[in-house]
């Protein structure tokens, strides 16, 4: 099976910071990846899919890139808002493994 | 709106059996492939189970084959997951999803919490 890891662990940046997750995947997974926002007690929501395409609703400072085996998160200018755990999912045939998760907190 | 809503959770000693639905509604439910994905307390996201929208298809993780069983009815728009001879490391809050094709999970319920212990 794939796997997918993730760095870093956690962070803490300021408001208004640029902020990078990068995820990678054991094996080359095209751009089926999915990256999915948790606030504490809260169900995930996702955010982006297919590797960069924003999810509708989301504010445009979250992007994503990459293809393959890496890819990448970003938050421009991150807000108080944006404060939670970001996970990484390979999205396509099952199993649909996430990542291990990276917590965003301000500093 | 567009909602899945979970029940079925609660205590329950290891080795017995649990239930749980999702009941969907503001969307064509048989329409979309499903799953179960749960978050052991202060652990990260695991995947467990989908079934495609017909349920002519079942895919299970590995540590639940044989013990779970994930279904569906769609004539009730209702996600089901069994869940036979439970441990302590099955203790998580199990959520269901909609899968979105190879876009990933985009309407997820509030999840229920399932607790094994003696």
């Amino acid at each position: 099976d794939i796997q997918m890891t993730q760095s870093p662990s956690s962070l803490s940046a300021s408001v208004g910071d640029r902020v990078t997750i990068t995820c990678r995947a054991s094996q080359g997974i095209s751009n089926y990846l999915a990256w999915y926002q948790q606030k504490a007690g809260k169900a995930p929501k996702l955010v982006i899919y297919a590797a960069s395409t924003l999810q509708a609703g989301v504010p445009s400072r979250f992007s994503g890139s990459g293809s393959g085996t890496d890819f990448t998160l970003t938050i421009n200018s991150l807000q108080p808002e944006d404060v939670a755990t970001y996970y990484c999912q390979k999205s396509d045939s099952a199993p649909v493994t996430f990542g291990p998760g990276t917590k965003v907190d301000l500093k | 709106q567009v909602q899945l809503v979970e029940s079925g959770g609660g205590v329950v000693q290891p080795g017995r059996s649990l239930r749980l639905s999702c009941a969907a509604s503001g969307f064509t439910f048989s329409s979309f492939g499903m799953h179960w994905v749960r978050q052991a307390p202060g652990k990260g996201l695991d995947w467990v189970a989908l079934i495609w929208y017909d349920g002519s298809k079942t895919h299970h993780e590995d540590s639940v084959k044989g013990r779970f069983t994930i279904s569906r009815d769609n004539a009730k728009n209702t996600l089901y997951l069994q869940m036979d001879s439970l441990r302590a490391e099955d203790t998580a809050v199990y959520y269901c999803a909609r899968f979105y094709g190879d876009n990933g999970l985009d309407v997820w319920g509030q999840g229920t919490t399932v607790t094994v212990s003696s």
